[in-house]
């Protein structure tokens, strides 16, 4: 089974600075794909970027970026120039390209993340 | 159109009570799922529907009761209910191949009384 980690639960950044999310996975499978969600108080989980595994170029999303290690199972998210709208929970997210939507989306347990203005 | 809309926001309900809740999307997605979501925790999975029939049920109790009436919405049905049931609901949409990240609603809040 696919297991997902996130081992900080709570981070802050001071406002137009850069802070980095860890997040580590198992599996054994060589084709699935990794996100990283957001979800602010409004509740809504909003997807911030997206990996393929087989893609070796690290995803970009205007100030948001990634950290693909695949050898390492390793997926970081760096936020860049961050925004007080940036504070929210962040959830790494891994999923089988086996099965389509069939395949669970196993989340980690989430990191808080506050922004200082 | 990225949207998945779900109503109602808020819900309070008693354990006696039958209610439901809506959920719609017209990105043209034909996977749509139901997930739980305690404070502070990752949303569990309960329910997928793929080409408007379940293909998942994560062993969910019977007082929760899905429907996909078409490719566009998703019910979720609750009788009887129980305290701990109370949660955030979210509902989710994606392909069903390929490009299969989800999409997901503002969420139900649910207070069962």
């Amino acid at each position: 089974a696919q297991t997902v980690t996130q081992s900080q639960p709570e981070m802050s950044v001071q406002e137009a600075e850069t802070v980095t999310l860890s997040c580590t996975y198992d599996t054994s499978e060589s084709d699935y794909y990794l996100f990283w969600y957001k979800q602010p108080p409004s509740r809504q989980m909003i997807l911030v970027i997206r990996q393929e595994a087989y893609k070796q170029q690290n995803a970009t999303e205007n100030r948001f970026s990634v950290n693909f290690q695949k050898a390492a199972k390793s997926f970081s998210l760096k936020i860049s120039d961050s925004q007080l709208g940036d504070a929210a929970m962040y959830f790494c997210a891994y999923r089988s390209a086996l099965a389509g939507a069939n395949s669970k989306l196993t989340f980690g347990k989430g990191i808080t993340l506050s922004v200082r203005p | 159109d990225t949207e998945v809309t779900q109503t109602p926001k808020h819900l309070v309900m008693g354990m006696t009570n039958k209610k439901s809740l809506k959920c719609e999307q017209h990105m043209g997605h034909r996977a749509m799922y139901w997930y739980k979501q305690k404070a502070k925790k990752p949303p569990e999975l309960m329910f997928v529907y793929s080409y408007e029939k379940l293909s998942i049920n994560e062993s969910v109790p019977s007082r929760f009761s899905p429907e996909c009436p078409n490719s566009s919405l998703l019910n979720l049905h609750l009788h009887a209910l129980q305290p701990e049931d109370s949660a955030l609901y979210l509902c989710a949409s994606s392909q069903v191949r390929g490009r299969t990240e989800a999409f997901f609603g503002q969420g139900t809040r649910l207070t069962v009384v």
